[in-house]
Protein backbone atom coordinates (compact mmCIF):
# COMPACT_ATOMS: atom_id res chain seq x y z
CA UNK A 1 0.00 0.00 0.00
CA UNK A 2 3.03 2.41 -0.25
CA UNK A 3 2.65 3.58 3.08
CA UNK A 4 -0.98 4.98 2.86
CA UNK A 5 -2.37 4.17 6.30
CA UNK A 6 -6.39 3.45 6.87
CA UNK A 7 -8.02 2.94 10.14
CA UNK A 8 -10.04 1.39 11.32
CA UNK A 9 -9.61 -1.22 8.85
CA UNK A 10 -12.97 -2.26 9.84
CA UNK A 11 -16.25 -0.57 11.01
CA UNK A 12 -19.37 -1.29 12.06
CA UNK A 13 -22.36 0.87 12.47
CA UNK A 14 -26.21 0.81 13.10
CA UNK A 15 -28.03 2.79 10.50
CA UNK A 16 -28.56 5.88 11.79
CA UNK A 17 -25.35 6.55 13.19
CA UNK A 18 -21.74 8.47 11.91
CA UNK A 19 -19.10 6.89 10.51
CA UNK A 20 -15.72 8.29 10.35
CA UNK A 21 -12.74 6.97 8.00
CA UNK A 22 -9.61 8.07 8.15
CA UNK A 23 -6.53 8.21 5.67
CA UNK A 24 -3.00 9.20 6.27
CA UNK A 25 -0.83 9.23 3.23
CA UNK A 26 2.85 9.06 3.03
CA UNK A 27 4.95 11.76 4.48
CA UNK A 28 5.03 14.65 2.04
CA UNK A 29 1.78 13.74 -0.24
CA UNK A 30 -0.72 16.36 0.01
CA UNK A 31 -2.53 15.01 -2.38
CA UNK A 32 -5.73 12.63 -1.57
CA UNK A 33 -8.30 10.94 -3.37
CA UNK A 34 -11.24 8.55 -1.80
CA UNK A 35 -12.81 5.81 -3.87
CA UNK A 36 -15.93 3.53 -2.84
CA UNK A 37 -16.55 -0.02 -3.87
CA UNK A 38 -19.47 -1.18 -3.48
CA UNK A 39 -19.81 -5.41 -3.56
CA UNK A 40 -20.11 -6.72 -6.76
CA UNK A 41 -18.94 -3.28 -8.04
CA UNK A 42 -15.65 -1.69 -9.37
CA UNK A 43 -14.00 1.42 -7.69
CA UNK A 44 -15.78 4.80 -7.98
CA UNK A 45 -14.27 8.12 -7.34
CA UNK A 46 -15.68 10.21 -4.78
CA UNK A 47 -13.34 13.03 -3.63
CA UNK A 48 -9.74 14.82 -3.93
CA UNK A 49 -8.21 16.79 -1.79
CA UNK A 50 -5.25 18.73 -1.16
CA UNK A 51 -4.24 20.10 2.43
CA UNK A 52 -7.22 22.42 3.31
CA UNK A 53 -9.18 22.39 0.15
CA UNK A 54 -11.75 19.81 -1.52
CA UNK A 55 -10.65 20.21 -5.04
CA UNK A 56 -13.06 17.98 -7.02
CA UNK A 57 -15.43 16.49 -4.92
CA UNK A 58 -17.98 15.68 -8.04
CA UNK A 59 -18.38 11.93 -6.81
CA UNK A 60 -19.57 12.39 -3.28
CA UNK A 61 -23.58 11.80 -2.76
CA UNK A 62 -25.40 14.74 -2.17
CA UNK A 63 -26.15 14.32 1.59
CA UNK A 64 -24.80 12.90 4.54
CA UNK A 65 -21.18 12.56 3.17
CA UNK A 66 -18.33 14.93 3.20
CA UNK A 67 -14.52 15.20 3.68
CA UNK A 68 -11.68 17.27 5.06
CA UNK A 69 -8.47 16.72 5.12
CA UNK A 70 -6.54 19.65 7.69
CA UNK A 71 -3.63 21.10 7.37
CA UNK A 72 -2.32 18.60 10.14
CA UNK A 73 -3.67 15.05 10.91
CA UNK A 74 -5.26 12.86 8.78
CA UNK A 75 -7.87 12.98 5.61
CA UNK A 76 -11.42 12.13 7.30
CA UNK A 77 -14.51 10.73 5.07
CA UNK A 78 -17.54 11.24 7.30
CA UNK A 79 -20.70 9.57 6.67
CA UNK A 80 -23.96 11.02 8.59
CA UNK A 81 -26.87 8.90 9.32
CA UNK A 82 -25.42 5.63 7.79
CA UNK A 83 -27.71 3.69 5.75
CA UNK A 84 -27.51 0.22 4.84
CA UNK A 85 -26.47 0.94 0.90
CA UNK A 86 -22.97 2.55 2.60
CA UNK A 87 -22.15 -0.82 3.37
CA UNK A 88 -19.05 -0.77 1.06
CA UNK A 89 -15.18 -0.28 0.97
CA UNK A 90 -13.93 2.76 1.22
CA UNK A 91 -10.37 3.01 -0.27
CA UNK A 92 -7.96 6.50 0.01
CA UNK A 93 -5.29 6.97 -2.14
CA UNK A 94 -2.09 9.49 -2.17
CA UNK A 95 -0.93 11.18 -5.35
CA UNK A 96 2.14 10.16 -6.50
CA UNK A 97 4.44 11.44 -9.47
CA UNK A 98 2.34 12.86 -12.30
CA UNK A 99 -0.61 10.40 -12.69
CA UNK A 100 -0.01 7.91 -9.92
CA UNK A 101 -1.84 7.17 -7.18
CA UNK A 102 -0.88 4.62 -4.13
CA UNK A 103 -3.77 3.01 -2.35
CA UNK A 104 -4.10 2.48 0.80
CA UNK A 105 -5.61 -1.09 2.06
CA UNK A 106 -9.28 0.53 2.75
CA UNK A 107 -12.10 0.60 5.25
CA UNK A 108 -14.80 -2.02 5.05
CA UNK A 109 -17.90 -0.56 6.30
CA UNK A 110 -20.62 -2.31 7.34
CA UNK A 111 -24.10 -0.92 8.41
CA UNK A 112 -26.55 -3.29 10.19
CA UNK B 1 -18.28 10.67 -18.06
CA UNK B 2 -15.68 8.89 -19.38
CA UNK B 3 -16.10 4.97 -19.05
CA UNK B 4 -13.41 2.17 -19.45
CA UNK B 5 -15.02 -1.64 -20.24
CA UNK B 6 -12.65 -4.75 -18.98
CA UNK B 7 -12.65 -8.12 -20.81
CA UNK B 8 -12.80 -10.77 -20.23
CA UNK B 9 -14.86 -10.01 -16.74
CA UNK B 10 -13.18 -13.90 -15.29
CA UNK B 11 -10.86 -15.99 -16.36
CA UNK B 12 -9.64 -19.43 -14.92
CA UNK B 13 -7.17 -20.87 -17.00
CA UNK B 14 -3.96 -23.86 -15.95
CA UNK B 15 -1.29 -23.00 -14.99
CA UNK B 16 1.96 -22.05 -17.93
CA UNK B 17 -0.88 -21.01 -20.03
CA UNK B 18 -0.78 -17.17 -21.64
CA UNK B 19 -3.62 -14.84 -21.35
CA UNK B 20 -4.46 -10.92 -22.06
CA UNK B 21 -6.64 -9.02 -20.77
CA UNK B 22 -8.37 -5.76 -22.59
CA UNK B 23 -9.31 -2.34 -20.98
CA UNK B 24 -11.03 -0.40 -23.63
CA UNK B 25 -12.93 3.17 -24.16
CA UNK B 26 -14.45 5.36 -26.72
CA UNK B 27 -12.65 8.40 -24.83
CA UNK B 28 -9.18 9.25 -24.44
CA UNK B 29 -6.84 9.65 -21.29
CA UNK B 30 -3.46 11.04 -20.55
CA UNK B 31 -2.31 8.18 -18.74
CA UNK B 32 -3.61 4.42 -18.20
CA UNK B 33 -3.02 2.56 -14.75
CA UNK B 34 -3.17 -0.89 -13.79
CA UNK B 35 -3.68 -2.31 -10.84
CA UNK B 36 -3.79 -5.72 -8.93
CA UNK B 37 -6.31 -6.08 -5.85
CA UNK B 38 -6.24 -8.88 -3.82
CA UNK B 39 -9.43 -9.73 -1.39
CA UNK B 40 -9.72 -7.77 1.45
CA UNK B 41 -6.96 -5.36 0.11
CA UNK B 42 -6.08 -2.28 -1.34
CA UNK B 43 -5.54 -1.91 -5.41
CA UNK B 44 -1.77 -2.34 -5.85
CA UNK B 45 -0.35 -0.73 -8.80
CA UNK B 46 1.74 -2.59 -11.42
CA UNK B 47 2.52 -0.23 -14.00
CA UNK B 48 1.24 3.32 -16.13
CA UNK B 49 1.59 4.17 -19.17
CA UNK B 50 1.54 7.74 -20.61
CA UNK B 51 2.72 7.73 -24.41
CA UNK B 52 0.33 5.98 -27.42
CA UNK B 53 1.74 3.34 -28.34
CA UNK B 54 3.82 2.57 -25.48
CA UNK B 55 5.00 -0.77 -24.25
CA UNK B 56 6.39 -1.35 -20.75
CA UNK B 57 6.91 -4.89 -19.08
CA UNK B 58 7.63 -6.22 -15.71
CA UNK B 59 8.80 -9.45 -15.82
CA UNK B 60 5.96 -11.82 -17.80
CA UNK B 61 3.69 -9.22 -17.79
CA UNK B 62 3.55 -6.85 -21.08
CA UNK B 63 1.29 -3.79 -20.70
CA UNK B 64 0.57 -2.05 -23.98
CA UNK B 65 -0.77 1.19 -24.79
CA UNK B 66 -3.20 1.98 -28.05
CA UNK B 67 -1.97 4.59 -30.23
CA UNK B 68 -5.04 6.15 -29.70
CA UNK B 69 -4.21 6.30 -25.68
CA UNK B 70 -8.05 4.61 -25.74
CA UNK B 71 -7.32 1.53 -25.42
CA UNK B 72 -4.53 -0.94 -23.03
CA UNK B 73 -3.92 -4.59 -22.99
CA UNK B 74 -2.32 -6.70 -20.06
CA UNK B 75 -0.65 -10.15 -21.70
CA UNK B 76 0.92 -12.03 -18.82
CA UNK B 77 3.05 -15.16 -20.03
CA UNK B 78 3.27 -18.71 -18.36
CA UNK B 79 1.12 -18.20 -15.68
CA UNK B 80 1.30 -19.63 -11.77
CA UNK B 81 -0.81 -19.52 -9.18
CA UNK B 82 0.72 -16.45 -7.76
CA UNK B 83 -0.81 -14.78 -10.57
CA UNK B 84 -4.48 -15.15 -9.52
CA UNK B 85 -6.28 -12.07 -8.44
CA UNK B 86 -8.40 -8.87 -9.59
CA UNK B 87 -6.96 -6.95 -12.28
CA UNK B 88 -8.00 -3.24 -12.65
CA UNK B 89 -7.66 -1.03 -15.44
CA UNK B 90 -7.13 3.17 -14.53
CA UNK B 91 -7.61 6.12 -16.82
CA UNK B 92 -6.84 9.38 -16.04
CA UNK B 93 -8.03 12.38 -17.53
CA UNK B 94 -5.65 15.51 -16.85
CA UNK B 95 -2.07 15.53 -15.24
CA UNK B 96 -1.26 15.27 -11.89
CA UNK B 97 -4.29 15.66 -9.69
CA UNK B 98 -6.65 13.87 -11.59
CA UNK B 99 -9.50 11.22 -10.58
CA UNK B 100 -9.56 7.21 -11.91
CA UNK B 101 -11.85 6.31 -13.73
CA UNK B 102 -11.44 2.22 -13.14
CA UNK B 103 -13.02 -0.68 -14.86
CA UNK B 104 -14.80 -3.35 -13.49
CA UNK B 105 -12.07 -5.42 -13.47
CA UNK B 106 -10.64 -8.83 -14.33
CA UNK B 107 -10.90 -11.39 -12.35
CA UNK B 108 -8.47 -14.01 -12.90
CA UNK B 109 -7.88 -17.58 -11.81
CA UNK B 110 -4.81 -19.48 -12.51
CA UNK B 111 -5.01 -23.43 -11.83
CA UNK B 112 -2.07 -25.49 -10.55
Amino acid sequence: NAGVMQNPRHLVRRRGQEARLRCSPMKGHSHVYWYRQLPEEGLKFMVYLQKENIIDESGMPKERFSAEFPKEGPSILRIQQVVRGDSAAYFCAAGGSFYEQYFGPGTRLTVT
Amino acid sequence: TQLLEQSPQFLSIQEGENLTVYCNSSSVFSSLQWYRQEPGEGPVLLVTVVTGGEVKKLKRLTFQFGDARKDSSLHITAAQPGDTGLYLCAGAEGTSGSRLTFGEGTQLTVNP
